[in-house]
């Protein structure tokens, strides 16, 4: 399968902890997005990347959130001192270019205890 | 700043019946606007897509027309299957600008 990959697919994880997730876009796609979706809601951007540069973070993405691409390629979302608010299903996304289509991944359940 | 409402579900259906779904937009300018779809246990998935007024865009029997004066784009499907059940959510995108805005999906299940 060359879509979207994220891992883990579920987190549980206690209330101070800091969790990290990955995620792996389609091989060839320069651009890669974040999003966050709580339950009953639509997915809300939180950032994206051309290649390794970060080029845009919405206000939802506080200070204690931080995504990198190192390489370009695989990307890390990381959260410290986790809160219960930060439960979540966390969504990756790849594109070639703007414009395009985006490409999502199954995305990674947080559950802050 | 830009938001997409979208009829609140579940929605339940008869295999066979017609189906529609409501969706309205605000934002400025001419947006792109989209349809995904949400199977259970599956990432989102592009549905249907149209990027600019009049237009209709259209996929798997689904079809959506991109209405300016009424800032709306309805899903419409003319006999569902139970294999459409799932969740459907409305958005938008501005050209440039590559975040979607998503509404907050309507669950969809169809009854054999």
């Amino acid at each position: 399968d060359t879509g979207v990959s994220q891992d883990p697919r579920h987190k549980i994880t206690k209330r101070g902890q800091n969790v990290t997730f990955r995620c792996d876009p389609i091989s060839e796609h320069n651009r890669l997005y974040w999003y966050r979706q709580t339950l009953g809601q639509g997915p809300e951007f939180l950032t994206y990347f051309q290649n390794e540069a970060q080029l845009e973070k919405s206000r939802l993405l506080s200070d204690r959130f931080s995504a990198e691409r190192p390489k370009g390629s695989f990307s890390t979302l990381e959260i410290q001192r986790t809160e219960q608010g930060d439960s979540a299903m966390y969504l990756c996304a790849s594109s070639l270019g703007g414009d395009n289509e985006q490409f999502f991944g199954p995305g990674t359940r947080l559950t802050v205890l | 700043g830009d938001s997409v409402t979208q009829m609140e579900g579940p929605v339940t259906l008869s295999e066979e019946a017609f189906l529609t779904i409501n969706c309205t937009y605000t934002a400025t300018g001419y947006p792109s606007l989209f349809w995904y779809v949400q199977y259970p246990g599956e990432g989102l998935q592009l549905l249907l897509k149209a990027t600019k007024a009049d237009d209709k865009g259209s996929n798997k029997g689904f079809e959506a027309t991109y209405r300016k004066e009424t800032t709306s784009f309805h899903l419409e499907k003319g006999s569902v299957q139970v294999s459409d059940s799932a969740v459907y959510f409305c958005a938008l995108s501005h050209r440039g600008d590559d975040k979607i805005i998503f509404g907050k999906g309507t669950r969809l299940h169809i009854l054999p």
